[in-house]
């Protein structure tokens, strides 16, 4: 299973918005409703962002948002705030009980 | 809460175990996997374990590696054989929460395989 296509970096100035692309096939992020994102901080464990493509958890601010287009879903992250620089990973089922990351990408605030 | 412990240093060809203590969820109630992390890389999910007991793995691990539960102790295990540089990351044992996401994640246990 090879790792979804995410930029290696995108960036943006406080109050702005940042849109990642997360880019797959027909076996995984095509495939399934099963799209979710990670946010990491640097030495810290993955944060649970975005579930079932556009779904949030409770806690997470309404400034996040995922959508899917085909076999491509997105992260958008609107009105930047410093705490938003981070790395974001997608991550997609891919059946046969197996998931598959993106490549990830590190999100700058400007 | 999660708490994997058991990483270290091991030559090429080694085995470890990791164990994955929770707190505040049953293991055995829930779905629970082991993902990795190289230095500086992405993401790699490795393997779950569903509530009936069936353990399910990534093609990178299968046949070298083992999930594992000891649900009166309320732990997570991962039994890794005939490890190669190519395992050395940081391993975290998730929850894999609803229909297919991770939502409780541990710190993390750093294996280094070298010789």
């Amino acid at each position: 299973q090879s790792a979804l296509t995410q930029p290696p970096s995108a960036s943006g100035s406080p109050g702005q918005s940042v849109t990642i692309s997360c880019s797959g096939t027909s076996s995984d992020v095509g495939g399934y409703n099963f799209v979710s994102w990670y946010q990491q901080h640097p030495g810290k464990a993955p944060k649970l962002m975005i579930y079932e493509v556009r779904e949030r958890p409770s806690g997470v601010p309404d400034r996040f948002s995922g959508s899917r287009s085909g076999n491509t879903a997105s992260l958008t992250v609107s009105g930047l705030q410093a705490e938003d620089e981070a790395d974001y990973y997608c991550c997609s089922y891919a059946g046969n009980n197996k998931w598959v990351f993106g490549t990830g990408t590190k999100v700058t605030v400007l | 809460q999660l708490v994997e412990s058991g990483g270290g240093l091991i030559h090429p060809g080694g085995s470890l175990r990791l164990s994955c203590a929770a707190s505040g969820l049953t293991v055995s109630s829930n779905s629970m996997s082991w993902l990795r992390q190289a230095p500086g890389k992405g993401l790699e999910y490795l393997s779950v374990i569903y509530t009936g007991g069936n353990a399910y793995y990534a093609d990178s691990v299968k046949g070298r590696f083992t999930l594992s539960r000891d649900n009166s102790r309320n732990t997570l295990y991962l039994q890794m054989n005939s490890l190669r540089a190519e395992d050395t990351a940081l391993y975290y044992c998730a929850r894999k929460g609803g229909s297919s996401y991770f939502d409780v994640w541990g710190r993390g246990s750093l294996v280094t395989v070298s010789s």
